[in-house]
């Protein structure tokens, strides 16, 4: 059974950083590309980022380009986000995801997380 | 940039009538990588349908994607009371890979 559980979410202060991490269990993780995606309370999705099989290939949504950046252990089964300089507006229950369907870039996921919360306040 | 539209904006039905909602794109989806999403209170998204027209594993046949270009529906034949929930379409560019969600439809029960 696949599994992806996140975990790292918190409040942070404007300005802070926080990593999250999304522990990948049930499929040969090294085998497929792997997205964050995130939500506002009460709002919509929004892509965050995403990152080959081997973790040399990254882009970015432009509202955390330079921000954020996402990594993977494929030794640990996990996928990470670094997230600097975060903002009010980077409030959002944070999802991973994947798709099985081919190992290249994903055009959809069937596959998601259960979110991890992160809150930047002062 | 492709935005998605999605209409109406709030639908309220009852169990058993047929729910029939809106993407549209701001550019032509040549590839037709579009997708549908429902999502209900508390949980994560769950893919319904991609390629526009194709249901994911698991999903019942009531649901069923159609369209091209710019303007892609999602059907539910004759809804349940699990249905109703939050729906979104979704659209991947490549080179390089961009994904871009609708603002959502919500369905909910008259």
């Amino acid at each position: 059974e696949v599994q992806l559980l996140e975990s790292g979410g918190g409040l942070v202060q404007p300005g802070g950083s926080l990593r999250l991490s999304c522990a990948a269990s049930g499929f040969t993780f090294s085998m497929y590309t792997m997205s964050w995606v995130r939500q506002a309370p009460g709002k919509g999705l929004e892509w965050v980022s995403i990152i080959n099989s081997g973790g040399d290939s990254t882009y970015y949504a432009d509202s955390v380009k330079g921000r954020f950046t996402i990594s993977r252990d494929n030794s640990k089964n996990t996928l990470y986000v670094q997230m600097n300089s975060l903002r009010a507006e980077d409030t959002a229950v944070y999802y991973c995801a994947t798709d099985l369907g081919n190992s290249g870039w994903l055009p959809h996921w069937f596959y998601w997380g259960q979110g991890t919360l992160v809150t930047v306040s002062s | 940039e492709i935005v998605l539209t999605q209409s109406p904006g709030p639908l309220s039905l009852s169990p058993g009538e047929r729910a029939t909602l809106s993407c549209r794109a701001s550019q032509s989806l040549s590839t037709n990588y579009l997708a549908w999403y429902q999502q209900k209170p508390g949980q994560a998204p769950r893919l319904l349908i991609y390629g526009a027209s194709n249901r994911a594993a698991g999903i019942p046949d009531r649901f069923s994607g159609s369209g091209s270009g710019t303007d892609f529906t999602l059907t539910i034949s004759r809804l349940e009371p699990e249905d109703f929930a939050v729906y979104y379409c979704q659209q991947y560019g490549s080179s390089p890979p961009i994904y871009t969600f609708g603002q959502g439809t919500k369905l909910e029960i008259k």
